[in-house]
């Protein structure tokens, strides 16, 4: 089954401790993203990668880093949490074949950061 | 910054209505996209219409797209309890590979 998949799902944390939220997708698809959503704001993009060993920052990137070292796998990095960073968080893939085209959306993962 | 804006943001109507949401951008695009959440859960792509196409239709679903407006609306006919849930539009804008969403449109459908 085609699918983008994220882990863990939910996850509570407190300030300044690492964590990564894993992201992976079966599709053999080039671009995938992260994105955060939050009440009364949208889906916003944090970081966005074309392809292998290719990332660049979104609109909200502060606070975040990512990877891209297989195609399957694009995993987020939080550092250092803070509690502004509790929200919701999604990863989407796409066949981008010259342009981002339907992108499909993991489950989600909900962070709380104490 | 928001690149789309959905309007209205939240919607109430009648089973067996239709509902009319609309997104307005800020600049030029490639493509502009609806997607449909059911209450925080993963993003479903619903329709994709170009920026050389003005209209576009899926089973009960109709995208307009008026490039000089710079806004697109999505129409669900003969709407159903199951329509209910959050619309969002989401545009490239030419020449990036960004992608942005706008705020979204609550759909309500009253049995």
């Amino acid at each position: 089954e085609a699918q983008v998949t994220q882990n863990p799902r939910y996850l509570i944390t407190v300030t300044g401790k690492k964590l990564t939220v894993t992201c992976s997708q079966n599709m053999n698809h080039e671009y995938m993203s992260w994105y955060r959503q939050d009440p009364g704001l949208g889906l916003r993009q944090i970081y966005y990668s074309m392809n292998v060993e290719v990332t660049d920052k979104g609109d909200v990137p502060e606070g975040y880093k990512v990877s891209r070292k297989e195609k399957r796998n694009f995993p987020l990095i939080l550092e250092s949490p803070s509690p502004n960073q509790t929200s919701l968080y999604f990863c989407a893939s796409s066949l981008r074949e010259g342009r981002v085209e339907t992108q499909y959306f993991g489950p989600g993962t909900r962070l709380l950061v104490l | 910054s928001q690149q789309g804006e959905e309007d209205p943001q939240a919607l109430s109507i009648q089973e067996g209505e239709n509902a009319t949401m609309n997104c307005s951008y800020k600049t030029s695009i490639n493509n502009l996209q609806w997607y449909r959440q059911n209450s925080g859960r993963g993003l479903v792509h619903l329709i994709l219409i170009r920026s050389n196409e003005r209209e576009k239709h899926s089973g009960r679903l109709r995208v307009t797209l008026d490039t000089s407006k710079k806004s697109s609306s999505l129409l669900i006919t003969a709407s159903r309890a199951a329509d209910t849930a959050s619309y969002f539009c989401a545009t490239e804008p030419g020449g990036y590979q960004k992608v942005t969403f706008g705020t979204g449109t609550k759909l309500q459908v009253i049995p």
